[in-house]
This record gives C-alpha cells, sequence and structure tokens, in this order.
C-alpha cells in the first residue's frame, strides 16, 4: 500500500522569501516521488522526480526537494518566492510494482506582493 | 506545451446527455491516464490504458467509459450527466507502463446545467 500526505493545504508566503510545502509519504516499496504544479485553469505540469539517485533533486524554477528515508518525507523548497509561484502544488509518490500512482491533495501557494 | 491535446477545452451540457472527451497522447507515449478534478473531490484518478488495454481502474462511475484506440488516442465517455459531474477532466500520457512522470493536457471542462 502506498500514500501521501501534504501537510498544508494553504501556503502563503511574501515574495523573495523561502518557500517549504511538506509531503510525507508510505510505501510498501521503495518509492518514485514527484512534484508536480498547477497553474489555474492549466494542466499539472512536472516539477521534479526522485527516482533512488541523488536524495536532493533540483527542478524547474529554481524548485528543489530532498528524499529523507528516514523521515519518510519529500519536501519541496524554494529559495526565493516569485509572484509566478502562485499555484497549487501536488506531491505524488509512484509504485511500478504497485503499478500505480498516488496523489496528495495538493497545497495551494499564495504569494504576496 | 506538453504535447498531449485534449478537446474539447469546454463543454457546456444538460443533465442526462452524453458526452465525449478526446485525448491525444504526446508521440510514442503507451500510457494515457484520465483523472477528473473537481473543487469538493480534489483529483481523483479515473482509468489508465496502456497500448489499448485496460491496465488499472480508480473512481471512475459506472455512466463513465473510456477506451484508447489503435492509433492510441482515447476517448472519455460520459453518460447520463447529473449536476456532480461537472469537473475539469485531464488526460495525461507517458511512454511507460507504470510511471509517476506524467504529461498533463490542459484539461476539459464540463459544465452540467
Amino acid at each position: 500500500a502506498q500514500s501521501v500526505t501534504q501537510l498544508d493545504s494553504h501556503v502563503s508566503v511574501s515574495e523573495g522569501t523561502p518557500v517549504l510545502l511538506r509531503c510525507n509519504y508510505s510505501s510498501s516499496y521503495s518509492p518514485s516521488l514527484f512534484w508536480y504544479v498547477q497553474h489555474p485553469n492549466k494542466g499539472l505540469q512536472l516539477l521534479l522526480k526522485y527516482t533512488s539517485a541523488a536524495t536532493l533533486v533540483k527542478g524547474i524554477n529554481g524548485f528543489e526537494a530532498e528524499f529523507k528515508k528516514s523521515e519518510t518525507s519529500f519536501h519541496l523548497t524554494k529559495p526565493s518566492a516569485h509572484m509566478s509561484d502562485a499555484a497549487e502544488y501536488f506531491c505524488v509518490v509512484s509504485n511500478t510494482n504497485a503499478g500505480k500512482s498516488t496523489f496528495g491533495d495538493g497545497t495551494t501557494l499564495t504569494v504576496k506582493p | 506545451d506538453s504535447g498531449v491535446t485534449q478537446t474539447p477545452k469546454h463543454l457546456i451540457t444538460a443533465t442526462g446527455q452524453r458526452v465525449t472527451l478526446r485525448c491525444s497522447p504526446r508521440s510514442g507515449d503507451l500510457s494515457v491516464y484520465w483523472y477528473q478534478q473537481s473543487l469538493d473531490q480534489g483529483l481523483q484518478f479515473l482509468i489508465q490504458y496502456y497500448n489499448g488495454e485496460e491496465r488499472a481502474k480508480g473512481n471512475i462511475l459506472e455512466r463513465f467509459s473510456a477506451q484508447q484506440f489503435p492509433d492510441l488516442h482515447s476517448e472519455l465517455n460520459l453518460s447520463s450527466l447529473e449536476l456532480g459531474d461537472s469537473a475539469l477532466y485531464f488526460c495525461a500520457s507517458t511512454a511507460h507502463r507504470v510511471s509517476g512522470e506524467l504529461f498533463f493536457g490542459e484539461g476539459s471542462r464540463l459544465t452540467v446545467l
């Protein structure tokens, strides 16, 4: 079985301040983990992925995430928020053995000027 | 541009009607996934096809059906529509049989009046 929990449904930051979106997962197997971003009225776009290589993963638009097996976490960070980062973010756990991907409920990021 | 094309982008119809949503995956992708996104239920996995065969089923209602054709495009058929079926329907594709790395279309917004 696998599951993913996004710990915050809404996060609000000021422009230029750091962003932290939290994701915890559970999986019976070694998982692959992903973060997606969805801007209003748009499809989801892959930000970054972890597939058992380096634990610190860099993605697009300055985002990165660190896989911490001991904490079963895959938090998404960015050093300095930009107005264009305002969107919904989804954490996903995927398991090829189980044959499925599980999406978190999403975190809405608001960036204040 | 993800390379996944969905039509129509917007559709307004009445309760009891039937609609067909179409998805053209990225060139070469064999897997097609359908998701429903609504305000109250979030992003829900409906069904997956791989190379023409149904591979996985999620929370898909019996009133809904899908298929993948030999040219790999897919259609999602929604019948006996209810107000609660109003949602954004996404198609996603990937080259692999199972993968969390999905490429999403921009969605078809269905409004049932």
